[in-house]
Formats: C-alpha cells, sequence, structure tokens
C-alpha cells in the first residue's frame, strides 16, 4: 500500500513501551481539539479529543493533554502494540461550529519487536 | 458499507486532463468536506457544504478546481486541465451537522497521480 508520509518525523517505541507524541497548535480561536491515527491507504481516524476546558483527558490506553499556555498537546499511548504503527496527526477546531478541520504536522510512530 | 465512500480510489491522468473524484457521505450526514493531502503532510481543508449549500470554498487552490453537491448527497469534486502540484490524496468528510459536536468521519481518499 501507499504510504501517508515519507518525510515525516519518527517515533520509534518497543512494543510494549508508553508512546508520546507532541504536538503545537496554532489558533488562538480553536477551543476543539482531536487526535487522528491515519493508516497506509486509509483516511484519519479519530482517537480521542478534549476541549479547552480540561486540561486532560483519558480514553482505552491513550490520553490526551492541553496546556493551553504554550499552545500544545500531547497524545500518550500506553503499551504500544504493532496495531498503533501509523501516521498521528492533532487537530483542532472551534467546538460549536460546524466547520473545517485544521490539521497539523504528522508524526509516523513505528513499533520496535 | 456504513462509512463514507470515494471513488476511484486511484487516478492516473495526463498534465491538462479533467478529472472528476466522487464521495459518498454517511447517509444523513448534513455537512461534507474536501480536503487535499500532499505526501508527507496533514490533510488541508478544500471546501465544505451542508446540504447542497457550499457554504465554504476558501481551500480551492484555484479556479480549475470545483465541487458540487446537486442533492445535497453525493459530492463530486473536479480538477480541470490537472496540473503536477495537483498530485495528492484527496479526502471526504461527512458529518451530521448537528451542533456543538461535529465529528467528522473520513473517506479512504483518492489518490490522484498526474504525469
Amino acid at each position: 500500500g501507499e504510504s501517508v508520509g515519507l518525510h515525516l518525523p519518527t517515533l520509534s517505541v518497543q512494543e510494549g513501551d508508553n508512546s508520546i507524541i507532541n504536538c503545537a497548535y496554532s489558533n488562538s480561536a480553536s477551543d476543539y481539539f482531536i487526535w487522528y491515527k491515519q493508516e497506509s491507504g486509509k483516511g484519519p481516524q479519530f482517537i480521542i479529543d478534549i476541549r479547552s476546558n480540561m486540561d486532560k483527558r483519558q480514553g482505552q490506553r491513550v490520553t490526551v493533554l492541553l496546556n493551553k499556555t504554550v499552545k500544545h498537546l500531547s497524545l500518550q499511548i500506553a503499551a504500544t502494540q504493532p496495531g498503533d504503527s501509523a501516521v498521528y496527526f492533532c487537530a483542532e477546531k472551534v467546538w460549536n461550529r460546524d466547520d473545517k478541520i485544521i490539521f497539523g504536522k504528522g508524526t509516523r510512530l513505528h513499533i520496535l519487536p | 458499507g456504513a462509512g463514507v465512500s470515494q471513488s476511484p480510489r486511484y487516478k492516473v491522468a495526463k498534465r491538462g486532463q479533467d478529472v472528476a473524484l466522487r464521495c459518498d457521505p454517511i447517509s444523513g450526514h448534513v455537512s461534507l468536506f474536501w480536503y487535499q493531502q500532499a505526501l508527507g503532510q496533514g490533510p488541508e481543508f478544500l471546501t465544505y457544504f451542508q446540504n447542497e449549500a457550499q457554504l465554504d470554498k476558501s481551500g480551492l487552490p484555484s479556479d480549475r478546481f470545483f465541487a458540487e453537491r446537486p442533492e445535497g448527497s453525493v459530492s463530486t469534486l473536479k480538477i480541470q486541465r490537472t496540473q503536477q502540484e495537483d498530485s495528492a490524496v484527496y479526502l471526504c468528510a461527512s458529518s451530521l451537522g448537528m451542533e456543538p459536536y461535529n465529528e467528522q468521519f473520513f473517506g479512504p481518499g483518492t489518490r490522484l497521480t498526474v504525469l
């Protein structure tokens, strides 16, 4: 299959370890943030989201942290598995507007056996 | 299938040809979005429909790009006189369009290669 991104920053993590992917966002007006996972040949898939009135949100094996002061997001994946191999994008938008999503630069997560 | 579908999945065009890319959104979804994803980049917004109305086309890179959704369901993105820089994956997404939460569901994309 084709690659989503050949020149993306890559994070290599040992299987079973925790992964942390970081992202800086740009728009001060954005109050809703989303992490997407994109596997080769597929569209972005929703992982977890967070609104700006929160600092942290947890899902199954994933945690998103938001630091509004420095406009920084992170995605933590616990006990990384081979199926977590993908490109991860952070994204931002305005919460109550049915509007476009602004995607950040992606990070390729590579799982080492 | 219940997801967003796009066709064709792959399209090769000679420079100067016109192409048409189709998106079938999830049934009942009011909003439809087109994004362009260049190799190694995140998706970038092109245009947005609410039912048949095109509410935002600010992301279309030139007047060679045209999108329509005449009956508020299926949408077509047309690119006239394709150029090499048009080579990218074109993603379609749809959402219920009900405020305040409007999760966008993405299709698999159409990979366009212009030779």
